[in-house]
């Protein structure tokens, strides 16, 4: 048990929609990101929020864009659906006591058709 | 960015057999993390060891941060091992996991 939990299980979507998927985690998990996982690849970074404020991002364009709230907390939002963003998308947090380990939701499968 | 590479990419095992995965990785790390993917996708925590060893059960992880690299073992295989396990790493001020490709272990039985 992580302590992290994610909605919704899977979502299917149509080319040009927008998403929003959520992440909830324990009191003190003060630190959340989000990754994408492609089919057969390993997980790669969107981007982190501390505090609510976005505090790191990788190589995701503007349509891909997040929110943390002060009950830990967070969404996921992605505009302009397109067919590449079909992918498990996973929530992970990191407890305040625990400086840098990272424990991950369960992901949230997009299909976009 | 810093480079992860997990060898090998696929391993196939006899029920009760032992393994060894590598992951190697491009520059100093102040976070390694070994997770196993199920197949419903749950990463699932394996060992945070940015440096020396640890064992859990059957499970053992080494991390030589000198030369940047680190080892899985698992000890008498069971069909639940099956999955993928990945390394990833965090390094300098940045706190995201870089991962690698991920080891696809297949135990039979």
């Amino acid at each position: 048990e992580t302590g992290v939990t994610q909605s919704p299980t899977h979502l299917i979507k149509t080319r040009g929609q927008q998403v929003t998927l959520r992440c909830s985690s324990q009191s003190g998990h003060n630190t959340v990101s989000w990754y994408q996982q492609a089919l057969g690849q390993g997980p790669q970074f969107i981007f982190q929020y501390y505090r609510e404020e976005e505090n790191g991002r990788g190589n995701f364009p503007p349509r891909f864009s997040g929110l943390q709230f002060p009950n830990y907390s967070s969404e996921l939002n992605v505009n302009a659906l397109e067919l590449d963003d079909s992918a498990l998308y996973l929530c992970a947090a990191r407890p305040s006591g625990k400086y840098n380990e990272q424990f991950f939701g369960p992901g949230t499968r997009l299909t976009v058709l | 960015g810093i480079q992860v590479e997990q060898s090998p990419p696929d391993l196939i095992l006899q029920e009760g057999a032992n393994s060894t995965l590598r992951c190697n990785f491009s520059d100093s790390v102040n976070n390694l993390q070994w997770f196993h993917q199920n197949p419903w996708g749950q990463l699932i925590n394996l060992f945070y060891i940015p440096s020396g060893t640890k064992q859990n059960g059957r499970l053992s992880a080494t991390t030589v941060a000198t030369e940047r690299y680190s080892l899985l073992y698992i000890s008498s295989s069971q069909t639940t091992d099956s999955g993928v396990y990945f390394c990833a790493v965090a390094s300098g001020s940045a706190r995201q996991l870089t991962f690698g490709s991920g080891t696809q272990l297949t135990v039979l039985p």
